[in-house]
């Protein structure tokens, strides 16, 4: 069935290093994978996406790669700041208005 | 533009009560999404509408059910409420025409059962 596994469930760097988190997606028929940050309290909200026919996309300190062969894509941060700590939630859309959630992960910038 | 609203923020309700919370999407929006999130955990799919109709449903009891209205708003139902399903439900909206879009989000409905 339809999967998307992430890793790690919990991340914990020290500020200025970078994070990284990896996604892998079952269905092939994936072709658009958002990113989305959730601060403690708050609403989960959209910070980068990527369409299967990019292989990377940047913006200012986060990065997206993707990797249709081995349905990999990962999330990376750089230059973490306090204000990063949050949960990061990656997804996978098969078919264009499915969304599959990853589980998320817990990231902890640490001053 | 405004963004998707829900309410109420919080619902305090006893076991074996029934619970409705409601959702607004995005003007222009005509799919709507329904998760589950339990303390510190992740989104769990309950529901999606599109167009006043259920078009998938995530692994829940019958009792969580909902609806679509003509204007695109939705409503959760959750009977015979038990203590498992204190969390925080969240609404999502994006667009039923375009595809590869993302889900916009609104801030929740905390619910909390005594």
């Amino acid at each position: 069935g339809e999967n998307v596994e992430q890793h790690p469930s919990t991340l914990s760097v020290q500020e200025g290093d970078s994070a990284v988190i990896k996604c892998t997606y079952s269905d092939s028929a994936s072709n658009y994978f958002p990113w989305y940050k959730q601060e403690l309290g708050k609403r989960p909200q959209l910070i980068i996406d990527i369409r299967s026919n990019v292989g990377e996309k940047k913006d200012q300190r986060i990065a997206v790669t993707l990797n249709k062969t081995a349905k990999h894509f990962s999330l990376h941060i750089t230059e973490t700041q306090p204000e990063d700590s949050a949960v990061y939630f990656c997804a996978a859309c098969p078919g264009g208005f499915k969304t599959i959630f990853g589980a998320g992960t817990r990231l902890f910038v640490k001053a | 533009e405004a963004g998707v609203t829900q309410s109420p923020t919080h619902l305090i309700k006893t076991r074996g009560q029934q619970a409705t919370l409601r959702c607004s999407p995005i003007s222009g929006h005509t799919s709507v999404y329904w998760y589950q999130q339990a303390l510190g955990l992740g989104l769990q799919f309950l529901l999606w509408y599109d167009e006043g109709e259920e078009r998938n449903r995530g692994n829940f009891p019958p009792r969580f059910s909902g609806r679509q209205f003509p204007n695109y708003s939705s409503e959760l139902n959750v009977n015979a409420l038990e203590l498992e399903d204190s969390a925080l439900y969240l609404c999502a909206s994006r667009s039923g025409t375009v595809s590869n879009q993302p889900q916009h989000f609104g801030d929740g409905t905390r619910l909390s059962i005594l």
